[in-house]
């Protein structure tokens, strides 16, 4: 089957970037995803991007997609405390596809 | 709140009882989909609805058993579990089962615990 793999673990100091990366398999998808889980909540829609993009920028949020290389990645600027979660890829045709996630620990 | 409710939020169940998870929307989404997430491991799409009617099973136990009576409300009915079996359910709704442009809007799921 189509796999979206992610890294598992990520550390940052405070105030540091983080950048998470993704990539994918499937090169139909259409649409790429980021969520966030917080712990004992469920996942959380952060941004998307279409496949003919190769940057979106969202306040600290930005979104860079090689569909060449079929690589996504995340990168947070500054990042925080309350950054702390894990970060799951996904791309979407039809189905939604879920990379395992990538659990990112903020340290002060 | 995200627009998807899921209750309980928790439950602790013995290996011989009955209960159901339920999950709502009032997004007018007309797909909703089950989720299973264990500790470790990616998350496992379990059931995916499309206007009421079962588009999806993947390989589920029987002792799993989703319920859609209408595009606002899934149930997912749990009978004779193993302790393998908790994880957090998680609910979703998406505007449409196809479309890519929909991405899917999570509840906040129900952490289970099998005794």
């Amino acid at each position: 089957g189509e796999d979206v793999e992610q890294s598992l673990f990520l550390s940052v100091r405070e105030g540091d970037s983080s950048v998470i990366n993704c990539t994918y398999t499937d090169s139909s998808s259409t649409y790429l995803y980021w969520y966030k889980q917080e712990p004992g909540a469920g996942l959380q829609l952060l941004t998307y991007i279409f496949s003919n993009m190769d940057m979106k920028q969202d306040q600290r949020l930005t979104v860079l997609l090689n569909k060449k290389d079929k690589h996504l990645s995340l990168r947070i600027a500054d990042t925080q405390t309350g950054d702390s979660a894990i970060y799951f890829c996904a791309e979407r045709e039809n189905d939604m596809r879920f990379g395992a996630g990538t659990r990112l620990t903020v340290k002060p | 709140e995200t627009g998807v409710t899921q209750t309980p939020r928790h439950l602790v169940m013995g290996m011989t009882n009955k209960k159901s998870l339920k999950c709502e929307q009032h997004l007018g989404h007309n797909a909703m989909y089950w989720y299973k997430q264990s500790a470790k491991k990616p998350l496992e799409l379990m059931f995916v609805y499309s206007l009421e009617e079962r588009v999806e099973n993947n390989s589920v136990p029987s002792r799993f058993s989703p319920e859609c009576p209408n595009s606002s409300h899934l149930f997912l009915h749990l009978h004779t579990l193993q302790p393998e079996d908790s994880a957090l359910y998680l609910c979703a709704s998406s505007h449409s089962l196809q479309g890519a442009g929909w991405g899917y809007t999570f509840g906040s799921g129900t952490r289970l615990t099998v005794v």
